[in-house]
């Protein structure tokens, strides 16, 4: 089965520089990449996503990178503010039989010193 | 539109004793899911429902039971509560396949089995 790793598990920057987390995959047959957003206590929301037919994705402050070839993507947020405090996952998925199998990764607590 | 809605928030059993947690959404989505997620392991699939009327088991079923009562409500229940069914649960739902690969998840139930 499909198995993603995402480095690194903790992450701390200063307010204003840039965030980066990787992750990769080993399933080539995944074809949709969500990351989600958990602030403590709450739910997982998504941010971005990117499709495998993409390679490149940006909304603001957030883009996300696909490397087909190498089975890795990553997550970079720039000019990070205090609210970007929080746990973030990637994930890897692909339909299979009429549902999404999806396989999270363990997700990396970015925090944002003021 | 409430999106994806879970009961309870926070529930505290006893080894042994049996609950239901709940799930609806208003979404239309086809697919319903359930995962639970535990510090460090990101979120695992415990059992999902590709559409009304069917089931299946996911990563980690053991010691679970599912219902999709209606296209709207899926529900998890747990027969005889362990230690190790301590989590944070969470529903899912999306359509796969028609653009909306997007999971939205619930807030989350907090169940302790002391």
């Amino acid at each position: 089965g499909e198995n993603v790793e995402q480095h690194p598990s903790t992450l701390s920057v200063q307010e204003g520089d840039s965030a980066v987390i990787k992750c990769t995959y080993s399933d080539s047959a995944s074809n949709y990449f969500p990351w989600y957003k958990q602030e403590l206590g709450k739910r997982p929301q998504l941010i971005i996503d990117i499709r495998s037919n993409v390679g490149e994705k940006k909304d603001q402050r957030i883009a996300v990178t696909l490397n087909k070839t190498a089975k890795h993507f990553s997550l970079h947020i720039t000019e990070t503010q205090p609210e970007d405090s929080a746990v973030y996952f990637c994930a890897a998925s692909l339909n299979s039989g009429g549902y999404q199998k999806v396989t999270f990764g363990t997700g990396t607590k970015l925090q944002v010193i003021p | 539109n409430a999106g994806v809605t879970q009961t309870p928030k926070f529930q505290v059993l006893k080894t042994g004793q049996s609950m239901t947690l709940q799930c609806a959404q208003d979404m239309n989505h086809n697919s319903m899911y359930w995962y639970r997620q535990d510090p460090g392991m990101g979120l695992r699939l415990i059992y999902y429902s590709a559409s009304e009327g069917t089931t299946d088991k996911g990563e980690v079923p053991n010691g679970y039971n599912v219902s999709r009562l209606n296209k709207r409500e899926f529900s998890l229940r747990l027969e005889s509560a362990a230690p190790s069914q301590t989590s944070v649960y969470f529903c899912a739902s999306n359509t796969p396949g028609q653009g909306k690969d997007t999971q939205y998840f619930g807030p989350g139930t907090r169940l302790t089995v002391l």
